[in-house]
């Protein structure tokens, strides 16, 4: 069993839609949950992370922990084209850090 | 602030060739992580380094794989002899935290995209 599991879509959506993206996990040692967003050609870059269960809201991104559940997620509200990247989980815990495999999103004009 | 440098972006070689692959991390990072990423895989971890020293590289594939770090703004990842399954994108990131990641983040190069014929 892979330390964390991610959906890889391809996922494609309306602009101004929103958007749900989730990895679940194994580990309860998992302390860190972060997102990175990686569009084309390019390499992974932090949106957001958080340390503890509940939400963390920045702009029109929220993340959302649930450590019972081993389940982290990702809304984008109001989706526009420039949100179209491949979007990674990324968790940590006891000097280790594993990654999603991404899930892919499109964002349609 | 250059952000971390990766090259050559792009690199084809036939099988048995030797690759080396380049980075030079955020100036004052004193981490570095090498990833590979393939779309079954997705990234996985190869080696990282702190301060230089190689702290851990389970994540090497095999012998062929070997990578340095010579000094605190340059390092390298080579493959020798190199094999068709080694094609994928080598990522390099560096982060000015001592352990694996915690709360500061990994800042990413551009990426390698190999490929082995």
């Amino acid at each position: 069993q892979k330390e964390v599991e991610q959906d890889p879509g391809p996922l494609s959506v309306p602009e101004g839609a929103i958007v749900s993206l989730n990895c679940t996990y194994s580990n309860s040692a998992f302390q860190y949950f972060m997102w990175y967003r990686q569009y084309s050609r390019k390499g992974p870059e932090l949106l957001m992370y958080t340390y503890s269960s509940g939400n963390k809201e920045d702009g029109r991104f929220t993340a959302q922990v649930d450590k019972s559940s081993k389940y982290i997620s990702l809304f984008i509200r109001d989706s526009q084209p420039s949100d179209s990247a491949t979007y990674l989980c990324a968790l940590t815990g006891a000097n280790n850090l594993f990654f999603g495999t991404g899930t892919r999103l499109t964002v349609i004009p | 602030d250059a952000g971390v440098i990766q090259s050559p972006r792009h690199e084809v070689t036939e099988m048995g060739q030797e690759v080396t692959l380049r980075c030079k991390p955020i100036s004052g990072h004193n981490s570095l992580f090498w990833y590979r990423q393939t779309m079954m895989r997705g990234l996985e971890l190869l080696i990282y380094f702190n301060n230089n020293v190689p702290i851990d590289d389970s994540g090497m594939p095999e012998d062929r794989f070997s990578a340095k770090m010579p000094n605190a703004s340059f390092s390298t990842l080579k493959i020798q002899p190199s094999e068709p399954r080694d094609s994928a994108v080598y990522f390099c990131a560096s982060s000015p935290s001592r352990d694996v990641v915690q709360e500061a983040p990994l800042h990413f190069g551009n990426g390698t995209r190999l490929t082995v014929t």
